[in-house]
């Protein structure tokens, strides 16, 4: 069954690196999105991504953040200078297009900022 | 302000007994809805939708029950297995210009006991 992979699972940083989170999505999807559980909250949405524009973000989703199709299959997520605050789980997911939002979701990078 | 929300952050159940699962929101403009399980170590797996023009809908020992009289939605898990165990998240989808974004409610976690 084809699914969405992220790499790497966890990623440790320290304070005011960039970080680079990959992902990959099914291959026929259209729209993809990155999102963000800090532990134990909820998932919050980053930014959705649409021929090859951004095309909605929230407010988390600030300077510090931007997000790339480099090719036609990876998807990555770069913040630019970490903060200790940007420790989360960051899933990205995928939709196919047209029709119900149903999106599926990667398994993760656990990003630990120090 | 608008939000998705869920009435309780635990529940435990015996084996083979059913599960409800609630969740509270207050967009009426959502056009449906849908259910995640979230299992340690993760990212959210879609269990089932509802479109916010239906009251019910049923799938492999789910179902999903909305009421937009009182901005409130259900999933029902009949004879839950230890398999279940997870955080549950209800999710409204949202339209805006350039397509549909999914916001979150705060989760469940169901704990089945043997």
């Amino acid at each position: 069954e084809p699914e969405v992979t992220q790499t790497p699972s966890h990623q440790v940083t320290q304070m005011g690196q960039e970080v680079i989170l990959r992902c990959v999505p099914i291959s026929n999807h259209l729209y993809f999105y990155w999102y963000r559980q800090i532990l134990g909250q909820k998932v919050e949405f980053l930014v959705s991504f649409y021929n090859n524009e951004i095309s909605e973000k929230s407010e988390i989703f600030d300077d510090q953040f931007s997000v790339e199709r480099p090719d036609g299959s990876n998807f990555t997520l770069k913040i630019r200078s970490t903060k200790l605050e940007d420790s989360a789980m960051y899933f990205c997911a995928s939709r196919v297009g047209a029709g119900k939002n149903i999106q599926y979701f990667g398994a993760g990078t656990r990003l630990s900022v120090l | 302000g608008e939000s998705v929300g869920l009435h309780l952050p635990t529940l435990s159940v015996q084996e083979g007994d059913n599960s409800i699962i609630n969740c509270a929101y207050s967009n009426s403009a959502s056009d449906y809805f849908i259910w995640y399980k979230q299992e340690s170590g993760k990212g959210p797996q879609f269990i089932i939708d509802i479109r916010s023009n239906m009251d019910k809908r049923q799938g492999q020992r789910v179902t999903v029950l909305l009421n937009k009289t009182v901005k409130h939605l259900s999933l029902q898990i009949a004879a839950t297995q230890p398999g279940d165990s997870a955080v549950y998240f209800c999710a409204e989808n949202k339209r805006y210009n350039a397509g549909n974004m999914l916001t979150f409610g705060g989760g469940t976690r169901l704990m089945v006991k043997p």
